[in-house]
């Protein structure tokens, strides 16, 4: 079975705190990707990255950086120095490797709200 | 504006009506899913197309039927719905080689009432 755990159901920060999001995933495969979404109000999921399982390579995007660590399971999320339009829902989601299509199975997410 | 469209934005409906949700892309995108999310919960799998055949159905019950008529059109129809059937109910797609991300439209809001 396959199950990701975002332990922190809220996050308040003020505007330019950085603030971490933690994803511990459990799978028994031995590929797979793992990914982050983004879900403001507006109710669209917005896609921020994309890791599978081969690569443990840390990826920084902008103010975004992620920490992909698979000894202990985990594919941990930063913002640095945030903003307020970076309040919305995130969400760590995994997936087996599959042919022609994913399988998401999404974490509970974390909601982030940034404070001016 | 996001690149999978989805119509309408609202539905409000009786439990004895039948509607259709419509989802459309023009990615080219061979994959296309249906999602279920409930206030403050994740998005929870319903179906899956890939190249227009049903892959996946994650046990939904027959009040839902998808249909695929083309590469880019997804529809959901719904009958007899309940009213724990409000949700969400979000349409994705992505390229049909397993590994690339899921674009997602903004949903539809569905009341049962």
């Amino acid at each position: 079975a396959q199950k990701v755990t975002q332990a922190q159901t809220e996050i308040s920060v003020v505007e330019k705190e950085d603030v971490t999001l933690d994803c511990v995933y459990e799978t028994r495969d031995t590929t797979y990707y793992l990914f982050w979404y983004k879900q403001p109000p507006s109710g669209e999921l917005v896609f921020l990255i994309r890791r599978n399982s081969f690569d443990e390579q840390n990826e920084i995007s902008g103010r975004y950086s992620w920490n992909f660590q698979k000894s202990t399971s985990s594919f941990n999320f930063t913002i640095t120095a945030s903003q307020v339009v970076d309040s919305a829902v995130y969400f760590c989601a995994l997936s087996p490797i599959i042919q022609g299509a994913q399988k998401l199975v999404f974490g509970q997410g974390t909601r982030l709200t940034i404070n001016p | 504006d996001t690149e999978v469209t989805q119509t309408p934005k609202h539905l409000v409906m009786g439990m004895t009506n039948k509607k259709s949700l419509k989802c459309e892309q023009h990615m080219g995108h061979r994959a296309m899913y249906w999602y279920k999310q409930k206030a403050k919960k994740p998005p929870e799998l319903m179906f899956v197309y890939s190249y227009e055949k049903l892959s996946i159905n994650e046990s939904v019950p027959s009040r839902f039927s998808p249909e695929c008529p083309n590469s880019s059109l997804l529809n959901l129809h719904l009958h007899a719905l309940q009213p724990e059937d409000s949700a969400l109910y979000l349409c994705a797609s992505s390229q049909g080689t397993g590994n690339q991300p899921q674009h997602f439209g903004d949903g539809t809001r569905l009341s049962i009432l």
